[in-house]
């Protein structure tokens, strides 16, 4: 099935580790996202893609960072975590920038 | 800049109840409306969307139009079941380059038998 698989699904990370978050999408979509979801403050842009080789910084991307070497693959790294990054992370992905995106299962990290 | 307002929860409601969710937007020209919902422990599912004013979107017995004048998306149901239990998010998407869904904070839906 077609789709975004994100893992891995849960992770309990010790504070100043590195940590990569994998996404992969397999609808050839262009544009690719990753969201952070907190009780109260609903979902926030971290970083965006919208095509192959760019991206771009949302609402709040202190603290990561991202590649998009190719297409299906959109990793996002944080480098040193901190408490204040437990959250539940979601990777979407859409045909173009502006149309309506696709949802993985996301992933559900804790720093302690 | 772009945003999204949407009712606190949650929104407690009976089985066969009548459901409305409010949503207003604030954008320049003329952005795509859209509603998700998210059932627990899983992802954000696309619900219906609206690309233009006036547009009515709907899918699994809820419909929601797009008013340019009001620049409101409200979500309704004429009978809500107790699989509707969720979480609705608006969302709008803007015609421009770089940008990305902008998602209100949601609101949690709660329907009891």
């Amino acid at each position: 099935i077609a789709g975004i698989t994100q893992a891995p699904t849960s992770q309990i990370l010790a504070a100043g580790r590195r940590m990569t978050l994998r996404c992969t999408q397999d609808m050839r979509h262009n544009a690719m996202y990753w969201y952070r979801q907190d009780l109260g403050l609903g979902l926030r842009l971290i970083h965006y893609s919208n095509t192959a080789g760019t991206t771009g910084k949302g609402e709040v991307p202190d603290g990561y960072s991202v590649s998009r070497a190719n297409t299906d693959d959109f990793p996002l790294t944080l480098a040193s975590a901190v408490p204040s990054q437990t959250s539940v992370y979601f990777c979407a992905s859409s045909a173009t920038a502006n149309t309506e995106a696709f949802f993985g299962q996301g992933t559900r990290l804790t720093v302690v | 800049g772009n945003s999204v307002t949407q009712m606190e929860g949650p929104v407690t409601l009976s089985e066969e109840a009548f459901l409305t969710i409010n949503c207003t937007y604030t954008a320049t020209g003329y952005p795509s409306l859209f509603w998700y919902v998210q059932y627990p422990g899983e992802g954000l599912q696309l619900l219906l969307k609206a690309t233009k004013a006036d547009d009515k979107g709907s899918n699994k017995g809820f419909e929601a139009t797009y008013r340019k004048e009001t620049t409101s998306f409200h979500l309704e149901k004429g009978s809500v079941q107790v699989s509707d239990s969720a979480v609705y998010f608006c969302a709008l998407s803007h015609n421009q380059a770089g940008t990305a869904l902008i998602f209100g904070k949601g609101t949690t839906l709660s329907v009891s038998s």
